[in-house]
């Protein structure tokens, strides 16, 4: 069974800090990843996704990267603002089509 | 693309009522999946579609959930009848295929007295 986990739980920082988010997976067998945001009492946001055969994506700020072999990826955001504190979540597929979500990383920038 | 809506945005309701939510996902999308989180729990997939069949409920709590999609454009998440224990967000999601990006709705927030 696929599980996932995500360090640290809670993470605060002044803004302009860059952070690394972790999340790990125990099955590699995985042909992406996704990261997510989710923002209090809001859905979450598909900020990016990796497949398999990458090692990394980057959106703006952001950059996730990807190793399978070690059931890890990881989440950097650079010079971090107050508008980035949120949760952040990772997905891993897990019988093709259902994702099993991480249980999150929430984020507090403050000025 | 007004996005994947779902309604109500909230309910409240008594134990033992019976309770409908909704979802629209975003035209083009083959897939549709129900998720539920909690504080405790997080995030749980209770089940999916593809081109409106349910692939897999394993995620169902309960007999007194169920789920359909009567066609592409619409889909319902039953609960009857509902228990205090229900109470959490319900979030529904769509994709064009069932491992591609992500997108979910708004959700809404249940709260069984």
């Amino acid at each position: 069974k696929q599980e996932v986990t995500q360090i640290p739980a809670a993470l605060s920082v002044p803004e302009g800090e860059n952070l690394v988010l972790n999340c790990s997976f125990t099955d590699s067998a995985i042909y992406n990843l996704q990261w997510f945001r989710q923002d209090p009492g809001k859905g979450l946001t598909s900020l990016l996704l990796i497949q398999s055969s990458q090692r990394e994506q980057t959106s703006g700020r952001l950059n996730a990267s990807l190793d399978k072999s070690s059931g890890r990826s990881t989440l950097y955001i650079a010079a971090s603002q107050p508008g980035d504190s949120a949760t952040y979540l990772c997905a891993v597929p897990y019988n093709t089509d259902k994702l099993i979500f991480g249980t999150g990383t929430r984020l507090q920038v403050f000025p | 693309d007004a996005g994947v809506i779902q309604s109500p945005r909230h309910e409240v309701t008594e134990m033992g009522q019976e309770v409908t939510l909704r979802c629209k996902p975003i035209s083009g999308h083959n897939s549709l999946f129900w998720y539920r989180q909690t504080m405790m729990r997080g995030l749980e997939l209770l089940i999916y579609f593809n081109n409106n069949v349910p692939i897999d409920d394993s995620g169902m709590p309960e007999d007194r959930f169920s789920a359909k999609m009567p066609n592409a454009s619409f889909s319902t998440l039953k609960i009857q009848p509902s228990e205090p224990r229900d109470s959490a967000v319900y979030f529904c999601a769509s994709s064009i295929l069932g491992n591609e990006k992500l997108f979910f709705g708004s959700g809404t927030q249940l709260s069984v007295l």
